[in-house]
């Protein structure tokens, strides 16, 4: 079975500073991955996704991720954060782009931003 | 023009009703889900319809029961609701086995059952 381990449940960081949020998953083949952000009170905006080709991908608001086999990790990074970027951020893993299995969630990393 | 639409955002009901979530997708999308997030934000699948046809119930109760009447649409219905039941409930769709996509999601329906 899939799965998906997000280590930090809080990560806090300076307004400014660098990000890192880690994502490790489980999957038997090779694995679809996404990173999805949550707002208080909002829905689930997708940040970016993998399925193939550059294993550095690319997302909106900044964001990038790298999928590193090897490791089975696909973790978020952003060079400078910003207030707004304050939210809950969940890694995801799936069979397919888009099938009848849906999507694995980690647990989630509550985002914290100092001024 | 919302992608993946859920109504109602808010739902305070007392123990023991029914209640119904709607959820309509104007995406052509293939197959839909509703997923449950629990008060520690955790998120996990509950359904999966394809073109009307159910593929997975997660150990859902069977209090709970999709109903599809449309690929466009996939509605929620809980009965008997619990205490236990209180969660943001989330629809998504996505195209039926195609690379280079993904997931749509509402906006979820936060359910609170008094």
């Amino acid at each position: 079975a899939q799965s998906v381990t997000q280590p930090d449940i809080h990560i806090t960081v300076s307004e400014g500073a660098s990000l890192e949020l880690r994502c490790n998953y489980s999957y038997g083949a090779t694995p679809y991955l996404f990173w999805y952000v949550q707002s208080p009170g909002q829905g689930l905006q997708l940040l970016l996704k993998y399925f193939s080709g550059d294993t550095l991908v690319q997302g909106i608001k900044g964001f990038e991720a790298e999928f590193k086999r090897s490791q089975s990790s696909f973790n978020l990074r952003k060079p400078s954060v910003h207030w707004s970027d304050a939210a809950e951020y969940f890694c995801a893993v799936g069979a397919t782009g888009g099938g009848a299995d849906g999507l694995t969630f980690g647990k989630g990393t509550h985002l914290i931003i100092q001024p | 023009d919302t992608a993946v639409s859920q109504t109602p955002k808010y739902l305070v009901t007392q123990m023991g009703n029914d209640k119904s979530i709607k959820c309509e997708q104007n995406l052509g999308h293939d197959t839909m889900y509703w997923y449950k997030q629990d008060s520690k934000k955790f998120l996990k699948i509950m359904f999966s319809y394809n073109n009307k046809e159910l593929i997975i119930n997660e150990t859902v109760p069977n209090r709970f029961s999709p109903k599809s009447p449309d690929k466009a649409h996939l509605n929620l219905h809980i009965n008997s609701l619990e205490l236990g039941d209180s969660a943001v409930y989330f629809c998504a769709s996505s195209p039926y086995t195609t690379d280079n996509y993904g997931y749509t999601f509402g906006s979820g329906t936060r359910l609170t059952v008094v």
